[in-house]
């Protein structure tokens, strides 16, 4: 059974904060792991993909991945309502299917 | 350019009729997706198109019919629909189909209702 498992939230934290999202997955072999946002009534719009275990740092999102843990999180700095979304966790699995977590709403409040 | 597009936005359609859904990307990429997406869930898997085969096809019911033109256009036919078919369709693609490290990019959707 291929999951991917996130908190569904809401998950609200002040302007300026850090927001830190979280994902495990059931498949130790996967080797690709993605961050989309999306905006209520939108379509998914890709933030971050790691492949490697560490840390990957775009602007304001940092990506870390343990695949030991099976474990994959974002972390927002300095969050703005803008980023007020729902966050969907992706990992591809064994036959090539991009399987996503439940997804967590982020609320940034003023 | 990472550009996937879709048409149309929105449809509205009875279950008699027949209608499709159309896909654009001209990226160069040679895998495209569909996916259906319920409101507070996130996308479910469709169909997967490799080099303009059916590579995988998550048992969809088939009055949905994919349909890969060329290597830039994806269409999904639809026939004798039922409302709960009513969801957002969204397109995708990526380079290849791989097992590693493939981005799929995702288009805008289209919001479909089946009355």
């Amino acid at each position: 059974q291929k999951e991917v498992e996130q908190n569904s939230g809401p998950l609200s934290v002040p302007e300026g904060a850090i927001a830190s999202l979280n994902c495990t997955y059931s498949d130790r072999g996967s080797q690709s792991f993605f961050w989309y946002r999306q905006y209520s009534g939108k379509s998914p719009e890709l933030i971050m993909f790691i492949y490697s275990n560490g840390d990957k740092e775009d602007g304001r999102f940092t990506a870390q991945l343990n695949k030991a843990s099976q474990y994959v999180s974002l972390l927002i700095r300095d969050s703005q309502p803008s980023d007020s979304a729902t966050y969907l966790c992706a990992v591809i699995f064994w036959g090539g299917k991009l399987i996503f977590g439940q997804g967590t709403e982020l609320s940034v409040k003023p | 350019d990472t550009e996937v597009t879709q048409t149309p936005k929105h449809l509205v359609m009875g279950m008699t009729n027949k209608k499709s859904l159309k896909c654009e990307q001209h990226m160069g990429h040679r895998a495209m997706y569909w996916y259906k997406q319920k409101a507070k869930k996130p996308p479910e898997l469709m169909f997967v198109y490799s080099y303009e085969k059916l590579s995988i096809n998550e048992s969809v019911p088939s009055r949905f019919s994919p349909e890969c033109p060329n290597s830039s256009l994806l269409n999904l036919h639809l026939h004798a629909l039922q409302p709960e078919d009513s969801a957002l369709y969204l397109c995708a693609s990526s380079q290849e189909v791989a097992m590693g490290q493939e981005t799929q990019y995702f288009g805008p959707g289209t919001r479909l209702l089946v009355l």
